[in-house]
């Protein structure tokens, strides 16, 4: 089955610039997707179409694809960015969603 | 505003069905190319999705849990309700409800989603 595949782990410290990667081969094809979620809270879109950034989202946050590797970049993170960070697409096919495994982004 | 909130017991008892209800404002499901799914996480774990379903009343369920999932929708009331059969201990989960933002067919994202409930299984 179609699986996304992203590092458990990240971390940095303040100011420094993380990139979470998400690997997958139907993402030539296919968008990819970054939600953010903090502790206790409901997932929000980060970036969606790959490297767009929705209202109220800061600049800090980018998108990026090539090939079968999308990747999330946040650059000079902040404490207030530490999250688990889930990379999101659909299937070749189209009919069904799938996460990633999720990135705890660890900022200190 | 775009709003949904989801609704159901907090806990079952394993083989119960889990019926929840997901209430949404804001938009209409009769709206193109929008529609809803349901997504759940376990504690501690990963998100996982689960079923959706669109205007059009088209609907796609998760390979491994087909089996056990319906969802339909009532648009009059604005409600979007999943069933899952069978109920186990590990479905366990904080079950979300979010709207469906579909670009073209087979491209489609999350852009609001509900608080979450969480659901125990346990005898």
């Amino acid at each position: 089955s179609y699986e996304l595949t992203q590092p458990p782990s990240v971390s940095v410290s303040p100011g420094q610039t993380a990139r979470i990667t998400c690997s997958g081969d139907a993402l030539p094809k296919k968008y990819a997707y970054w939600y953010q979620q903090k502790s206790g809270q409901a997932p929000v879109l980060v970036i969606y179409e790959d490297s767009k950034r929705p209202s109220g989202i800061p600049e800090r946050f980018s998108g990026s694809s090539s090939g079968t590797m999308a990747t999330l970049t946040i650059s000079g993170a902040q404490v207030e960015d530490e999250a688990d960070y889930y990379c999101y697409s659909t299937d070749s096919s189209g009919n069904h969603s799938l996460f990633g495994g999720g990135t705890k982004l660890t900022v200190l | 505003q775009v709003t949904l909130k989801e609704s159901g017991p907090v806990l079952v008892k394993p083989t119960e069905t889990l019926t929840l209800t997901c209430t949404v404002s804001g938009f209409s499901l009769s709206n193109a190319r929008m529609g809803v799914s349901w997504i759940r996480q376990p504690p501690g774990k990963a998100l996982e999705w689960l079923a959706h379903i669109f205007s059009n009343d088209e609907k796609s369920y998760s390979t491994s849990l087909k089996s056990r999932l319906t969802i339909s929708k009532d648009t009059s009331k604005s409600q979007v309700v999943l069933t899952m059969t069978n109920m186990d201990p590990v479905d366990t989960a904080t079950y979300y409800c979010a709207r469906i933002e579909e670009l073209w067919f087979g491209e489609h994202y999350f852009d609001y989603w509900g608080q979450g409930t969480l659901v125990t299984v346990s005898s």
